[in-house]
C-alpha cells in the first residue's frame, strides 16, 4: 500500500530535550516536505526536499532541522524544543514537487512541549 | 510571494443545504496550481482537487463542484445537499511557478453540518 508513515504519532516532551520525528514513504517520491498545523494558522511549510541533494527552508524553519540521506526518509529534528513548537506536524511526499497532482500526507504527529 | 485567503473561519449549515467555501489567491505567476484538501475530525488530510491556471473549466464531482475564476483570483468550492459527513476543515492551497517548491495553504474553513 502506498503510504507516508510518521513516528511517533503522539509525543510529549520537555523543553530542550532533542527529538526526532521520522517520516518515510514507499512510493519512490523525489519530493518530501514537513508542515506544521496550528489553530487559526492553517498549514505552514517548515522544510522541503526536492531530492536527496536539495533541501531548503519553507516559511517557518526556525528551530528545526531536516536530513535527506535516503530518498525514502525525511526526518524532522528539533535540537532544543520549546513550547512554541507544540503543534501538529505533517510529512508529505509527491513524485516531483508540490505542483504534482497530489501530495501524499502522513497521518500527523501531535507534539506537546512542556 | 504567494498567498491564499480563506475568509470564512467557520460555517454552520443544516443537512441538505448547499454551502460554498471561498478561496482567494495571490500570485504573480501565470502558471500556478490550486488545490483543495479536506481534514475530517480524524485529522488526516484528504486530497480533493488540483486545478492548473490554464484550465478555467468548472469541475463537478458528485455533490462537489469547484468554480475557478481567474478574473477575481478565486477558486471556490461548493457542496450541494450537504451531509453530516461533510463536516471537516477544508483547506485551499496554491503552488506557482516561481514558488514551485512550496505549497501555500490558506488558514482553512471549518464546516459544521448538523442533522
Amino acid at each position: 500500500e502506498a503510504q507516508v508513515t510518521q513516528n511517533p504519532r503522539y509525543l510529549i516532551t520537555v523543553t530542550g530535550k532533542k527529538l526526532t520525528v521520522t517520516c518515510s514513504q514507499n512510493m519512490n517520491h523525489e519530493y518530501m516536505s514537513w508542515y506544521r498545523q496550528d489553530p487559526g494558522l492553517g498549514l505552514r511549510q517548515i522544510y522541503y526536499s526536492m531530492n536527496v541533494e536539495v533541501t531548503d527552508k519553507g516559511d517557518v524553519p526556525e528551530g528545526y532541522k531536516v536530513s535527506r540521506k535516503e530518498k525514502r526518509n525525511f526526518p524532522l529534528i528539533l535540537e532544543s524544543p520549546s513550547p512554541n513548537q507544540t503543534s501538529l506536524y505533517f510529512c508529505a511526499s509527491s513524485l516531483w514537487g508540490p505542483t504534482d497532482n497530489e501530495q501524499y500526507f502522513g497521518p500527523g504527529t501531535r507534539l506537546t512541549v512542556t | 510571494a504567494q498567498k491564499v485567503t480563506q475568509a470564512q473561519t467557520e460555517i454552520s449549515v443544516v443537512e441538505k443545504e448547499d454551502v460554498t467555501l471561498d478561496c482567494v489567491y495571490e500570485t504573480r505567476d501565470t502558471t500556478y496550481y490550486l488545490f483543495w484538501y479536506k481534514q475530517p475530525p480524524s485529522g488526516e488530510l484528504v486530497f480533493l482537487i488540483r486545478r492548473n491556471s490554464f484550465d478555467e473549466q468548472n469541475e463537478i464531482s458528485g455533490r462537489y463542484s469547484w468554480n475557478f475564476q481567474k478574473s477575481t483570483s478565486s477558486f471556490n468550492f461548493t457542496i450541494t445537499a450537504s451531509q453530516v459527513v461533510d463536516s471537516a476543515v477544508y483547506f485551499c492551497a496554491l503552488s506557482s511557478n516561481s514558488g514551485y517548491s512550496t505549497l501555500t495553504f490558506g488558514k482553512g474553513t471549518m464546516l459544521l453540518v448538523s442533522p
